[in-house]
């Protein structure tokens, strides 16, 4: 059973940092194909896509945010880690993470964590 | 970059009727497209695949259709629980930034 869950601050102030660490289960992280995906969605909004991380340790990010962006993973403890420099309200957001397989027809989002709520106030 | 544009952006439906959701792709993603649906305070579920395969646990009435640039999601007979967000996403484009269109909220009418 593949389960992934959130977790980080529900309240930032503007200028710091974000980490949220999504700890998964049901999957390993080192499998060929594997990628853990992190999505955002401000309150009544659409889902935007943030970064990327694969089986290989290989990343990707929104070109928008990647001065900003950097994810990991500790597949010791099956994390995967995103950090978001330099918050600002317009940062306020659900942070979810999803997992995904990097097989032909197969790179959608089939499994989503239940999201964190993250306000950015000062 | 591949641009998804979904139409309407909000469809009022009765109870019982047929609901039809459009998305658009800037460019042809083949049938690497993968519809979601999001209640409030949830997370999106993953309804059909590759355009047209229902994911595990969905219900016949969700079909999906479509390859290249035109897609359509039916919903054949609305039931209440399916009041919700719609969304879909390309993933042809890897990764998939600029990956989902910016849904369709199907209300009661």
């Amino acid at each position: 059973q593949v389960t992934l869950r959130e977790s980080g601050p529900a309240l930032v102030k503007p200028t710091q940092t974000l980490t949220l660490t999504c700890t998964f289960s049901g999957f390993s992280l080192t499998t060929t194909g594997m990628c853990v995906t992190w999505v955002r969605q401000p309150t009544g909004k659409a889902l935007e896509w943030l970064a990327l991380i694969d089986w290989d340790d290989d990343k990707y990010y929104s070109t928008s945010l990647k001065t900003r962006l950097t994810v990991s993973r500790d597949t010791s403890k099956n994390q995967v880690v995103l950090t978001l420099t330099n918050l600002d309200p317009v940062d306020t957001a659900t942070y979810f993470c999803a997992r995904s397989v990097a097989a032909p027809g197969m790179y959608y989002f089939d499994y989503w964590g239940q999201g964190a709520r993250v306000t950015v106030s000062s | 970059e591949i641009v998804m544009t979904q139409s309407p952006a909000t469809l009022s439906v009765s109870p019982g009727e047929r609901a039809t959701l459009s998305c658009r792709a800037s460019q042809s993603v083949s049938s690497n497209l993968a519809w979601y649906q999001q209640k409030p305070g949830q997370a999106p579920r993953v309804l059909i695949y590759g355009a047209s395969t229902r994911a595990t646990g969905i219900p016949a009435r969700f079909s999906g259709s479509g390859s290249g640039t035109e897609f359509t999601l039916t919903i054949s007979s609305l039931q209440s629980e399916d009041f919700a967000v719609y969304y879909c996403q390309q993933y042809d484009d890897w990764p998939p930034e600029k990956a989902f269109g910016q849904g369709t909220k199907v209300e009661i009418k």
